[in-house]
């Protein structure tokens, strides 16, 4: 079964710095998708990012950019000139099937 | 055009009771999935339905069930409530069964157990 790790319960940055918010995972499988969902206190999850893993090249949008490894199995989301409102927990998350597995969140503070 | 529609928003109920959840996906999106998010497990995949049938299921007693209808409009169930079943219950919904699709989220049901 595939699994989904973040080891960063929690971390702080400050407004317009960048962060790092940390993921792997685990499968025997070659073609899959990977997310990253952000879920503000609001709740509603919306989704940040997403990268095919037959796709070499990294994903990115705008301000967030993702470094993925796929040997390592690793799947990391760079935050650029953070703002208050990226404020959030982040779900790192794994699909194949439409089966979709999450990791344990980092909840995101940024300071102004 | 409208998101996922989560009905009720807030609900309260006791041990042994049982609940039903609705989810309105977005218009023209088939696939909905169900996923249980609590702060001790975070979020767990419940079930994923296409076209009125279930594709696949997560790791949960029988006591939860879901279905959709013609229109994939969505229900899930949960009988005999347990304390442990309060929790975030979120749907999302995609166009298509198909892996590369991005899950939508609605807001989500939160159900209290006493």
């Amino acid at each position: 079964a595939q699994t989904v790790t973040q080891s960063q319960p929690e971390m702080s940055v400050q407004e317009a710095e960048t962060v790092t918010l940390s993921c792997t995972y685990d499968t025997s499988e070659n073609n899959y998708y990977l997310f990253w969902y952000k879920q503000p206190p609001s709740r509603q999850m919306i989704l940040v990012i997403r990268q095919e893993a037959y796709k070499q090249q990294n994903a990115t949008e705008n301000r967030f950019s993702v470094n993925f490894q796929k040997a390592a199995k690793s799947f990391s989301l760079k935050i650029s000139d953070s703002q208050l409102g990226d404020t959030a927990m982040y779900f790192c998350a794994f699909m194949r099937d439409n089966d979709m597995r999450f990791g344990a969140g980092t909840r995101l503070t940024v300071k102004p | 055009k409208a998101g996922v529609t989560q009905t009720p928003r807030y609900l309260i109920k006791t041990r042994g009771q049982q609940v039903t959840l609705s989810c309105s996906p977005i218009s023209g999106h088939r696939s909905v999935s169900w996923y249980q998010q609590t702060p001790g497990q975070g979020l767990q995949f419940l079930f994923e339905y296409f076209s009125e049938t279930q594709r696949n299921k997560g790791n949960f007693p029988g006591r939860f069930s879901g279905r959709q209808f013609s229109n994939s409009r969505s229900e899930m169930n949960v009988s005999t409530l347990e304390l442990g079943d309060s929790a975030l219950y979120l749907c999302a919904s995609s166009p298509t069964a198909s892996g590369a699709n991005v899950l939508t989220f609605g807001a989500g049901s939160r159900l209290t157990v006493l």
